[in-house]
């Protein structure tokens, strides 16, 4: 399995600004994630990072909230813009290491979010 | 649409009991994949077992053990003997395509000494 480090872990971030979270993947991976997991909660998909491409966002996540960048195969950005106290949450980046379709997830430890 | 529904949100049993959680999910594809992971109080995510939708064996790691029932649509998860490193919380997943995988809400376990 791959290696994933997210950074930074945690932040307590004042509301109307924005914060940017880095995934690094210590190899190649097809394909990365970027989960949303409310205090208490399951996890909820944001959108899939497509490398060269914009990308694929869930239904109720858009692109100027949640800015996505994936310039190669191993790192990946999340912004939460112009946040609000309801932005508070874990986000996880997650990869899948296999080339086999539906391979699983293996997730980062994750950046625990505070917004004030 | 594809749904996963864990309706044991929180279960508190002895160490060394068995205990079984419940995973029931909606699909109208034929193939698709079926995953169990915990996240214990440290807050990582572990992947624990993947199961196509082909593949209708049950399963045995340890003291793990995986039933999975296309008629019924479930794929419970059974901790025997369980230990007070168990106490963790425990997500279904479901993924159709596209590697989009989709979780249930969790059940929180607790292993009391």
């Amino acid at each position: 399995s791959a290696v994933i480090s997210q950074k930074p872990s945690r932040d307590i971030c004042q509301r109307g600004t924005s914060l940017t979270i880095q995934c690094q993947v210590d190899s190649q991976v097809t394909m990365m994630f970027w989960y949303r997991q409310q205090p208490g909660q399951s996890l909820t998909l944001i959108a899939t990072a497509n490398q060269g491409s914009e990308a694929t966002y869930e239904s109720g996540f858009v692109i100027d909230k949640f800015p996505i960048s994936r310039p190669n195969l191993t790192f990946s950005t999340l912004t939460v813009s112009n946040m609000s106290p309801e932005d508070s949450s874990i986000y996880l980046c997650s990869v899948t290491v296999s080339t086999g379709t539906n391979s699983p997830l293996h997730f980062g430890n994750g950046t625990r979010l505070t917004v004030t | 649409a594809q749904k996963v529904t864990q309706a044991q949100t929180e279960i508190s049993v002895v160490e060394k009991e068995d205990v079984t959680l419940d995973c029931v999910y909606e699909t109208r594809d034929t193939t698709y994949y079926l995953f169990w992971y915990k996240q214990p109080p440290s807050g990582e995510l572990v992947f624990l077992i993947r199961r196509n939708s082909f593949d209708e064996q049950n399963e045995i790691s340890g003291r793990y053990s995986w039933n999975f029932q296309k008629s019924t649509s479930s794929f419970n998860f059974t901790i025997t003997a369980s230990q007070v490193v168990d106490s963790a919380v425990y997500f279904c997943a479901l993924s159709e395509a596209r590697d989009k995988i989709i979780f249930g809400k969790g059940t929180r376990l607790h292993i009391l000494p």
